[in-house]
């Protein structure tokens, strides 16, 4: 079984400041990591994910995040944010000998205020 | 191409009735994953479905509720005799692929309310 933490469920930044979001995921097996954003009352849209490979994985809209696998963290982070940036950001995995499943963590609301 | 669709947007029912809400994949796309999310709680994985196939619902409530995705139309998740605890975002999300490295494209949602 799997399970992810985001270990703050709100997060205000000014603009242009520095945001990060943390995620620890526990599993017995290997797993995929995503981030997704979700916007008021819209769906979910991807931010990035890690697969394989490098550690540092770049994505969507200046965000960024790295993956630990000691750790077991996958945080998000995005150096300047910007007023459009407040959403609800969700961690999620899924184990590498399924068919996708998603397990999500509980959210995270960032605010953005001027 | 079109991102997935859903609807109703918002579904409001009152106790006892039944909702159905429909789930119109990317085009093509045979892969559809359906989550819920209640109020103040992350998303929950409800059942996944391939055409015609159901291929894991153990996320599904063992009673009121169901899902189908036929050869031809939209996937449906149907619940029957709503109670208030059903009231959430019912989320629908379609991938070219069941592989858990694959995107999955989320749908708007639909938000039921149950009076």
């Amino acid at each position: 079984a799997q399970s992810v933490t985001q270990l703050d469920s709100q997060v205000p930044v000014f603009e242009e400041a520095p945001v990060e979001l943390r995620c620890n995921y526990s599993s017995s097996v290997s797993v995929y990591l995503f981030w997704y954003v979700q916007y008021p009352n819209q769906g979910l849209q991807l931010l990035l994910k890690y697969l394989s490979g490098s550690t540092l994985v770049k994505g969507i809209n200046g965000f960024e995040a790295e993956f630990n696998k000691s750790q077991t963290s996958f945080h998000l982070r995005k150096p300047s944010v910007h007023i459009s940036d407040t959403a609800e950001y969700f961690c999620a995995v899924s184990t590498t000998d399924s068919w996708g499943k998603l397990q999500f963590g509980a959210g995270t609301q960032v605010v953005v205020t001027p | 191409n079109a991102g997935v669709m859903q609807n109703p947007r918002h579904l409001v029912r009152r106790r006892g009735q039944e909702a159905r809400l429909r789930c119109s994949p990317m085009k093509g796309h045979s892969h559809v994953y359906w989550y819920r999310q209640l109020p103040e709680e992350g998303l929950k994985f409800m059942v996944y479905l391939q055409k015609e196939n159901i291929i894991d619902e153990s996320g599904m409530p063992k009673e009121r509720f169901s899902a189908e995705f036929p050869k031809e139309g939209p996937s449906i998740l149907r619940i029957q005799q709503v109670v208030r605890g059903d009231s959430a975002a019912y989320f629908c999300a379609s991938s070219p692929k069941g592989q858990a490295r694959a995107e999955q494209y989320f749908g708007p949602g639909t938000r039921l309310t149950v009076t």
